[in-house]
């Protein structure tokens, strides 16, 4: 079955820690997003890739970064620099601006 | 930058009742998504509106998208246990999300 892979689903991150988020799709779709979710919130935009080593910073890019290699690829970085991370991050993908599909997400918690 | 208000934020609701969530946006949309999100789960796809003017129907659930095309309503009728879960509206875009309508039903 086709769809979004993200790992992994918990993280726990130190202080001045950088992590890094994975996320895969077998889709084919050429475009993929990363959001980020806070409690009780909708989705925030972070950054996104419409083709491949190409993306644009989304609202919230600032301690993100990002790289497109590959299609099926879009991992994130929560650099040390994002000062408050804890927050649940989805990645998804779509062909033509229709009908997103999400990952299942990885919930990130500085401890 | 393109808004998307949505309301109420939260609604309980006896099971059999109906449900609204309205989205509002501060600028003339080309299309408007609707997601479903069940609590601990992720967004997952419900429909897109194109038309103005457009409804559409899955069930016990309709969407309209406004004349204007700066609104649009998602419309339950005899609600269930199994509709739980956040309503998101997004805009086009990225997806330009609304903060949602959380929704519980009681039995």
């Amino acid at each position: 079955d086709g769809g979004i892979t993200q790992s992994p689903k918990y993280l726990f991150r130190k202080e001045g820690q950088n992590v890094t988020l994975s996320c895969e799709q077998n889709l084919n779709h050429d475009a993929m997003y990363w959001y980020r979710q806070d409690p009780g919130q909708g989705l925030r935009l972070i950054y996104y890739s419409q083709i491949v080593n190409d993306f644009q910073k989304g609202d919230i890019a600032e301690g993100y970064s990002v790289s497109r290699e590959k299609k099926e690829s879009f991992p994130l970085t929560v650099t040390s620099a994002q000062k408050n991370p804890t927050a649940f991050y989805l990645c998804a993908s779509t062909e033509r601006d229709y009908g997103y599909t999400f990952g299942s997400g990885t919930r990130l918690t500085v401890v | 930058g393109q808004q998307v208000m949505q309301i109420p934020q939260y609604q309980h609701v006896q099971e059999g009742e109906d449900f609204t969530t309205y989205c509002n946006s501060s600028t003339t949309l080309s299309n408007i998504q609707w997601y479903k999100q069940r609590p601990g789960g992720h967004p997952v796809f419900l429909i897109q509106l194109v038309k103005s003017g457009e409804v559409k129907k899955q069930k016990r659930l309709t969407f309209q998208f406004g004349e204007a095309k700066k609104n649009s309503s998602l419309h339950i009728t005899a609600t269930q246990t199994t509709d739980v879960g956040t309503y998101f509206c997004a805009g086009p875009r990225q997806l330009t999300f609304g903060s949602g309508t959380q929704l519980t039903v009681l039995p």
